[in-house]
């Protein structure tokens, strides 16, 4: 089964600073999609940067980008030049690319790791 | 506003009690997906539906039920409620349910068992 692990329960960064979000998966996959949503406190679960596993490069949304290491099973979210808006839980998860049998899409989500922003 | 609506915003029930939670997937979309986050879970997939029929199912216990309707509307049934059962209960839809396509969130049921 897999699996996705956020190891940090709490990061703070200060506005107009870098932060850099961790994950780690585990799975026998080969071809998965991995995803960061935001959930503020309206609890509304927004999509925030999606991969593709075969992709090499690494996506981009804005001033967030990812740092997809297949290898070593990590994903991590890096937020640029951080807003108070960007205050949120911010969860990691993983979708098997599969297209049959018991797994059709459902997403497995992390712990998730709760951002702080200071002004 | 991501076109998928859930009702009611809130519940707030007694143990033993039986509930119907509501979801309308977004126009054109056929998968209807049921999530649970819980405090002490976290979010977890419930069950899946594809144009009315069951697609793939996740850790939903047996006191939980859902059907997907004609009109591809959703409902997740939850029975024998127990005080653990209180949580945040998303549905969310995509296009086919494949893996490719997006799933879009409802803004979720906040479930209360006193």
């Amino acid at each position: 089964a897999q699996t996705v692990t956020q190891s940090q329960p709490e990061m703070s960064v200060q506005e107009a600073e870098t932060v850099t979000l961790s994950c780690t998966y585990d799975t026998s996959e080969s071809d998965y999609y991995l995803f960061w949503y935001k959930q503020p406190p309206s609890r509304q679960m927004i999509l925030v940067i999606r991969q593709e596993a075969y992709k090499q490069q690494n996506a981009t949304e804005n001033r967030f980008s990812v740092n997809f290491q297949k290898a070593a099973k990590s994903f991590s979210l890096k937020i640029s030049d951080s807003q108070l808006g960007d205050a949120a839980m911010y969860f990691c998860a993983y979708r098997s690319a599969r297209n049959y049998g018991g797994s059709q899409g459902n997403l497995i989500f992390g712990k998730g790791t709760k951002l702080s922003v200071k002004p | 506003d991501s076109g998928v609506t859930q009702t009611p915003k809130h519940l707030i029930t007694a143990t033993g009690q039986r509930v119907t939670l509501r979801c309308s997937p977004r126009s054109g979309d056929l998968s209807v997906y049921w999530y649970q986050q819980s405090l002490d879970q976290g979010l977890q997939f419930l069950i899946q539906y594809y144009n009315g029929e069951e697609r793939a199912k996740g850790n939903i216990l047996e006191r939980f039920s859902a059907q997907q309707f004609p009109d591809l509307h959703s409902e997740l049934n939850l029975s024998s409620l127990e005080l653990g059962d209180s949580a945040l209960y998303f549905c969310a839809s995509s296009v086919t349910g494949t893996p490719y396509n997006e799933q879009f969130f409802g803004p979720g049921t906040r479930l209360t068992v006193l």
